[in-house]
């Protein structure tokens, strides 16, 4: 079945720590990439996205991404964590195969940076 | 700009009763969109809407929910006989025509179904 994988349900880091959360999904054919986070009482925000090209994504905030198609990945990394990232992450794909118009999303990770 | 808004924020129903959940997408946004994210779970995707397009409803878990679209803006998800499976968080998004991959959210209604 066509799903997408977030390996990490939650995380706790110090700040100042490096952050990469695991994103694998299993469709083939042409798809989008993205990765939306969720602070705390606060709605889904998009932090970044890839269509094509450059597969290595800049996002908000200090965010990137790095498409890997041969492993069907799409991790998140920042080199240096704050308190402020604190937050519930979401990688989300939607695929030529199932219609654009549908967001896949995995189950999220939540990310608790101790000050 | 004005983001999607959704209302109401809460809504607490007795197992049986009707609800209906609102949502009003950014201003121009042709496509909408409801997800409902249950306890443990991630986002499920249920209804769609493109224009005057009929819509998507594959994503609907049973004849007990429906949605509609009036006049291209405004979306209402209506769920009947609610069960307690229900409770959820049902989050409404919008997109543009020409960038419909990008889908935008609003705040969510928490739904709690007794």
């Amino acid at each position: 079945a066509q799903s997408v994988s977030q390996h990490n349900h939650h995380v706790i880091l110090s700040e100042a720590a490096s952050l990469e959360l695991g994103c694998n999904y299993s469709y083939g054919g042409t798809v989008n990439l993205f990765w939306y986070v969720q602070y705390p009482g606060q709605h889904l925000q998009l932090l970044l996205k890839y269509f094509s090209g450059d597969p290595l994504v800049k996002g908000i905030k200090g965010f990137e991404a790095e498409f890997i198609k041969s492993k069907f990945s799409f991790n998140l990394r920042k080199p240096s964590v704050q308190w402020s990232d604190t937050a519930e992450y979401f990688c989300a794909v939607n695929a030529g195969s199932t219609g654009f118009q549908k967001l896949v999303f995995g189950t999220g990770t939540r990310l608790l940076v101790s000050p | 700009g004005a983001g999607v808004s959704q209302s109401p924020s809460n809504k607490v129903t007795e197992k049986g009763k009707d609800v209906e959940l609102r949502c009003d997408p950014i201003s121009g946004h042709t496509a909408l969109y409801w997800y409902r994210q249950s306890l443990g779970q991630g986002l499920e995707f249920l209804i769609y809407f493109q224009g005057n397009s009929a819509p998507d409803k594959s994503g609907l878990p049973s004849d007990r929910f429906s949605a509609e679209r009036t006049g291209g803006s405004v979306s209402t998800l209506t769920i009947q006989r609610t069960q307690q499976e229900d409770s959820a968080v049902y989050l409404c998004a919008s997109s543009r025509k020409y960038d419909q991959e990008t889908q935008y959210f609003g705040p969510g209604t928490r739904l709690l179904v007794l």
